[in-house]
């Protein structure tokens, strides 16, 4: 059976810090994606991973695919208020796309 | 229009109801996908329709719950004889091909 797992599944931080939200996938896939969602809304697409190797960056996040290891990672550098959501992962397999728990972040003035 | 579309955004119904739930997806985009959102919960993938091809329904939970798409356009999500554990946020999503998915704001399904 194929999991997705994020961790930490919740996560309250202060302005300013760094962290780093990891994604674990228990199959082969060279497709990542993350999304972002405020409470009561739909999911906002934010990175699109490709390929082993992979990193883009939007703003103070930056998310990283390894194939390999089967692992993703979405670091938040010098988080801001704004940034509180819950974010999900999302492995493509075969067309049918398999979502982590999602990670509940707040951020903290 | 821009975006996905659903309707209706909120939906209350008496439980042994039927409910229709409907999904406009972005034009020319080729493939649509419908999944359920408990509280709290990840995405359950339930659905996917990719163009005129068969439409994958494995992620179906139970034979009440059944969609339908018209061609490349609407679709719609009818689930028979509702459950109070039918309860959730329906969201659908369309993409061209297999990239990226734009999400509708999701019809909240509230069965009593």
């Amino acid at each position: 059976e194929l999991k997705v797992e994020q961790n930490p599944l919740f996560l309250s931080m202060q302005e300013g810090k760094n962290y780093t939200i990891y994604c674990n996938y228990s199959t082969t896939s060279d497709r990542l994606y993350w999304y972002r969602q405020d409470p009561g809304k739909s999911l906002e697409s934010l990175f699109v991973l490709l390929s082993n190797g992979a990193v883009k960056q939007e703003g103070r996040l930056m998310a990283s695919l390894d194939t390999k290891a089967r692992l993703s990672t979405l670091h938040i550098t010098a988080a801001v208020h704004d940034l509180s959501a819950t974010y999900f992962c999302a492995v493509d397999i075969s067309r049918q796309f398999y979502f982590g728990t999602g990670t509940s972040l707040t951020v903290i003035p | 229009g821009a975006g996905v579309s659903q309707s209706p955004s909120n939906k209350v119904t008496e439980k042994g109801k039927d409910v229709e739930l409907r999904c406009d997806p972005i034009s020319g985009h080729t493939a649509l996908y419908w999944y359920r959102q408990r509280l709290g919960q990840g995405l359950e993938f339930l659905i996917y329709f990719q163009g005129n091809s068969a439409p994958d329904k494995s992620g179906l939970p139970s034979d009440r719950f059944s969609a339908e798409r018209t061609g490349e356009s609407v679709s719609t999500l009818t689930i028979q004889r509702t459950q109070q554990e039918d309860s959730a946020v329906y969201l659908c999503a369309s993409s061209l091909q297999r990239y990226e998915q734009y999400f509708g704001p999701g019809t909240r399904l509230t069965v009593t």
